[in-house]
């Protein structure tokens, strides 16, 4: 049981340059989160992905589109990246909480991207 | 807008310290309440979480009781150990929505 895994772990782009972040988790959770971590900041919500075949924006989701492929990935596509989005990429997953108390959120080890 | 307000860090301790970080939260709903701890170059763990007024949360020797007449979810632990040292995040989540409200963390340094 992996968990929340993502890759890649580290990336380094040029202006305008485009790439796909990918995650996928094992947990048979419904609901899948990207976050970014900037210093200051703490952790500010891009999109999110309730159940498959869904997906909402979230807090900053100017620049990103997102997939849901299937109930386990959820990826993240930067389509013209920019120097304001380097940046630490979190996904994460949980039961979905509608009808009742939140579910724990369980992350993934991150993606570290800087763009020049 | 809902949002979490934590001590800024960052917190410097010697070993065996008591530790407090507070955190205050602004939600229209009834949120239930985590707090997340980040070792260098890891990413999120739950820590703790308490989903009504009065419930305390413990994991690990660290405490937090919701606390909903002063909007509050403080982090205790009475004897911090080195291997304490990370950043700690409090945040929150609303039934209307499933996705969490970080506060901004508190980075937290136990000297031996």
């Amino acid at each position: 049981n992996a968990g929340v895994t993502q890759t890649p772990k580290f990336q380094v782009l040029k202006t305008g340059q485009s790439m796909t972040l990918q995650c996928a988790q094992d947990m048979n959770h419904n609901s899948m989160y990207w976050y970014r971590q900037d210093p200051g900041m703490g952790l500010r919500l891009i999109y999110y992905s309730a159940s498959e075949g869904t997906t909402d924006k979230g807090e900053v989701p100017n620049g990103y589109n997102v997939s849901r492929l299937n109930k386990r990935e959820f990826s993240l596509r930067l389509e013209s990246a920019a120097p304001s989005q380097t940046s630490v990429y979190f996904c994460a997953s949980s039961v979905p909480g509608l009808a009742q108390p939140p579910r724990t959120q369980y992350f993934g080890p991150g993606t570290r991207l800087t763009v020049l | 807008g809902d949002s979490v307000t934590q001590m800024e860090g960052p917190v410097t301790l010697s070993e065996e310290a008591f530790l407090t970080i507070n955190c205050t939260y602004t939600a229209t709903g009834y949120p239930s309440l985590f707090w997340y701890v980040q070792y260098p170059g890891e990413g999120l763990q739950l820590l703790l979480k308490a989903t009504k007024a009065d419930d305390k949360g413990s994991n690990k020797g660290f405490e937090a009781t919701y606390r909903k007449e002063t909007t509050s979810f403080h982090l205790e632990k009475g004897s911090v150990q080195v291997s304490d040292s990370a950043v700690y995040f409090c945040a929150l989540s609303l039934r209307s929505q499933g996705n969490l409200i970080f506060g901004k963390g508190t980075k937290l340094s136990v000297k031996p």
